[in-house]
């Protein structure tokens, strides 16, 4: 069936670290891939999006790139902040699925100052 | 971005009363709207998709006689939780089609709390 597997958190890293947040899915057809973010007590928010192979999705730093072989999606940041501290989640849309979104189990992201 | 309002953003209620939660979408027009929820510490579930003019389609296991969806305009869909029970707390999210965008635009949530 159709799913997305992204790390298991918590993640906990020092201010300005590199971060790679790992997503994997498997879908039949050809998804459109999302992470969003939700910071505390809040709803999500999109971060950024790819809608076909190669494309790159960037936004606040955070960047991430459509990989059709790996069928991979990883999140990453060259230098967080403690204000990136949130939950992220990792999720596609199938072109023909009515437009529901498949999400991961969502990753805990703890940034020390 | 576009915009997603929830009202209201908390609500606390007695055993068996019933709670309403307003989803709008603000500067565009979604003839599709979400509703999910979600518990402590994990993703979300969908519960229902909101269909302007017609019936809610609901997601196995989520009663729809519990969970009211009226979606009676291009922006608002509405979510009524009948007969509320303590089990029925949860943070509440609804999220709106933009389909010139192809992305679901997500309201900031509904914390209900039913003692």
């Amino acid at each position: 069936g159709n799913s997305v597997t992204q790390m298991e958190g918590p993640v906990t890293l020092s201010e300005e670290a590199f971060l790679t947040i790992n997503c994997t899915y498997t879908a039949t057809g050809y998804p459109s891939l999302f992470w969003y973010v939700q910071y505390p007590g809040e709803g999500l928010q999109l971060l950024l999006k790819a809608t076909k192979a190669d494309d790159k999705g960037s936004n606040k730093g955070f960047e991430a790139t459509y990989r059709k072989e790996t069928t991979s999606f990883h999140l990453e940041k060259g230098s967080v902040q403690v204000s990136d501290s949130a939950v992220y989640f990792c999720a596609l849309i199938l072109n023909s699925s009515a437009s529901k979104i498949i999400f991961g189990s969502g990753t805990r992201l703890s940034i020390r100052p | 971005g576009a915009v997603v309002s929830q009202h209201p953003s908390r609500v606390i209620c007695k055993s068996g009363t019933s709670v309403k939660i307003e989803c709008r979408s603000l500067d565009f027009q979604a003839t599709t709207m979400f509703w999910y929820r979600q518990f402590p510490k994990q993703s979300l579930m969908l519960m229902a998709t909101s269909n302007e003019g017609s019936k809610a389609t609901y997601e196995q296991g989520v009663e729809k006689d519990k969970f009211l969806i009226n979606h009676a305009s291009l922006t608002l869909s509405t979510l009524t939780v009948t007969s509320a029970h303590p089990e029925d707390s949860s943070f509440y999210i609804c999220s709106a089609l933009d389909r010139g965008q192809e992305t679901q635009y997500f309201g900031p949530g509904t914390r209900l709390l039913v003692l």
